[in-house]
């Protein structure tokens, strides 16, 4: 099984600033055959589902403020959020599907 | 908008069966992607549990693979979760869920609101 760790298991940020979450998987999530890392990035608010915010570790989903911002290849990922937002105030996971089992990091709690 | 509701006990006693049904709307299962299930233990971390592709193709995770049936209806367009033998460690926020389909399952694009279930007698 692909154990993905995050860190750091909690950040705080000013208003404005930049947080930056970072992602590792215990094997590489980059596929061969696609040349794509098999790697999303979800946004978690208090009593809420997740939120899809990257897909293929750095493409944006449709209607994400460029503000998140997805980087890395093969087993170190990170997610960026500039001038950070109050409504950023929430919990930021990673999650690989590059086999079964899919698994997820342990989660990110990010502050003001 | 594709929405998805799940629905079942919010309690469920230990050595029992836990069973979540998933409602569908907006989207024909039958159309594609893979419909699968996670859970959230309160403070805790994502799991994924498995899911299924519309033919009925599952994958699920070996840690639950022998207490775990997911299954589908297409005629009602809905899909279903079972979990066998349930103890405390089971007590989580499941949530039904969408994955795009990259020849298994993919990223995560629509989830259900996810009710609570308590394992307690």
């Amino acid at each position: 099984d692909i154990v993905m760790t995050q860190s750091p298991d909690s950040l705080a940020v000013s208003l404005g600033e930049r947080a930056t979450i970072n992602c590792k998987s215990s094997q590489s999530v980059l596929y061969f055959s696609n040349n794509k890392n098999h790697l999303a990035w979800y946004q978690q608010k208090p009593g809420q589902p997740p939120k899809l915010l990257i897909n293929w570790a750095s493409t944006r989903e449709s209607g994400v403020p460029d503000r998140f911002s997805g980087s890395g290849s093969g087993t170190d990922f990170s997610l960026t959020i500039s001038n950070l937002q109050a409504e950023d105030v929430a919990v930021y996971s990673c999650h690989q599907y590059y086999s079964i089992p899919n698994s997820f990091g342990q989660g990110t709690k990010l502050e003001i | 908008q594709v929405q998805l509701q799940e629905s079942g006990p919010g309690l469920v006693k230990p050595s029992e069966t836990l069973s979540l049904t998933c409602a569908v709307f907006n989207y024909s299962i039958n159309n594609g992607y893979y419909w699968g299930w996670i859970r959230q233990p309160p403070g805790k971390g994502l799991e994924w549990i498995g899911s299924l592709y519309h033919t009925g193709k599952t994958y699920y995770n070996p840690s639950l693979k022998s207490r775990v049936t997911i299954s589908v209806d297409t005629s009602k367009n809905q899909f279903s979760l079972e979990l066998s033998s349930v103890s405390a460690a089971d007590t989580a926020v499941y949530y039904c869920a969408r994955q795009q389909s990259v020849g298994a399952p993919g990223a995560i694009d629509y989830w259900g609101q996810g009710p609570l279930v308590t394992v307690s007698s």
